[in-house]
C-alpha cells in the first residue's frame, strides 16, 4: 500500500525550514528519502531503518517512528538547491519492497 | 552521476508496437530495479531482478517483461503499446551484498517514452 506524504506541495523562502511527513498503514522496516528535480533522476537523500540507524547525507536529518509508521524528512535553512519533489518510499518485511509515496512538490524563492 | 546507465533516454513509437529499454547497474551491483513514473504520478515499482533471479514483483502488467543476463545488464520489454504507456521508465540498482530492504537505490536517468 502507497504511503501517504504531506504535505503535497510546498512554497518557502531561502533560509526556511520545512518538514516533510510520510505515513504508512503497514508496519515498516525501511524508510528511504529522495529527492528529483524536474526531468531528472531521483537521487538518494536518507534511508532510516527500524531499530534506529540511518544513512544518509550530513545537511539533512530525517526520523522514523516506528510505532505510528511515519517519518518526517527535516529541512533547515533551505537553499535554492532544495527545490524539487521529494519522494519518499517504504518497506515492510511482508512485501519485500520499496513502495513510493507520490511525492511532495518543494519550491525554494530566493 | 550514479553510474546506472539506460538507453535509449527518448523512444518514440505508435499504439501496438513492441520496445525494448536497456539498463547497465552501476559497477558491482547486482540487483536492478524497474520503475515506471507517469505525469503526477509517483514512482511505481514493477519488478526487480538480483543476480539474473527475479526477486520481487510490483505492478507490472502482464505486456510488459524483464531479464537480467549474466553481466548483470537489464532489459524491460514493453509490448501490446498502449497510450497510457507513455511515461518515464527508471532503472535503479543496488545491492553489492543481498538487494535487500536496506539497500540504497541509485537511479539513472530514465527512458523517456511517447507512445502515439
Amino acid at each position: 500500500q502507497q504511503p501517504v506524504q504531506s504535505p503535497q506541495a510546498v512554497i518557502l523562502r531561502e533560509g526556511e525550514d520545512a518538514v516533510i511527513n510520510c505515513s504508512s498503514s503497514k508496519a515498516l522496516y525501511s524508510v528511504h528519502w529522495y529527492r528529483q528535480k524536474h526531468g531528472e533522476a531521483p537521487v538518494f537523500l536518507m534511508i532510516l531503518l527500524k531499530g534506529g540507524e540511518q544513512k544518509g547525507h550530513e545537511k539533512i536529518s530525517a526520523s522514523f517512528n516506528e510505532k505510528k509508521q511515519q517519518s518526517s524528512l527535516y529541512l533547515t535553512a533551505s537553499q535554492l538547491s532544495y527545490s524539487g519533489t521529494y519522494f519518499c518510499g517504504t518497506a515492510s518485511l511482508r512485501d519485500d519492497k520499496i513502495i513510493f509515496g507520490k511525492g511532495t512538490r518543494l519550491h525554494i524563492l530566493p | 552521476d550514479s553510474g546506472v546507465t539506460q538507453t535509449p533516454k527518448h523512444l518514440i513509437t505508435a499504439t501496438g508496437q513492441r520496445v525494448t529499454l536497456r539498463c547497465s547497474p552501476r559497477s558491482g551491483d547486482l540487483s536492478v530495479y524497474w520503475y515506471q513514473q507517469s505525469l503526477d504520478q509517483g514512482l511505481q515499482f514493477l519488478i526487480q531482478y538480483y543476480n539474473g533471479e527475479e526477486r520481487a514483483k510490483g505492478n507490472i502488467l502482464e505486456r510488459f517483461s524483464a531479464q537480467q543476463f549474466p553481466d548483470l545488464h537489464s532489459e524491460l520489454n514493453l509490448s501490446s503499446l498502449e497510450l497510457g504507456d507513455s511515461a518515464l521508465y527508471f532503472c535503479a540498482s543496488s545491492a553489492r551484498t543481498s538487494g535487500r530492504l536496506w539497500e540504497t537505490q541509485y537511479f539513472g536517468p530514465g527512458t523517456r517514452l511517447l507512445v502515439l
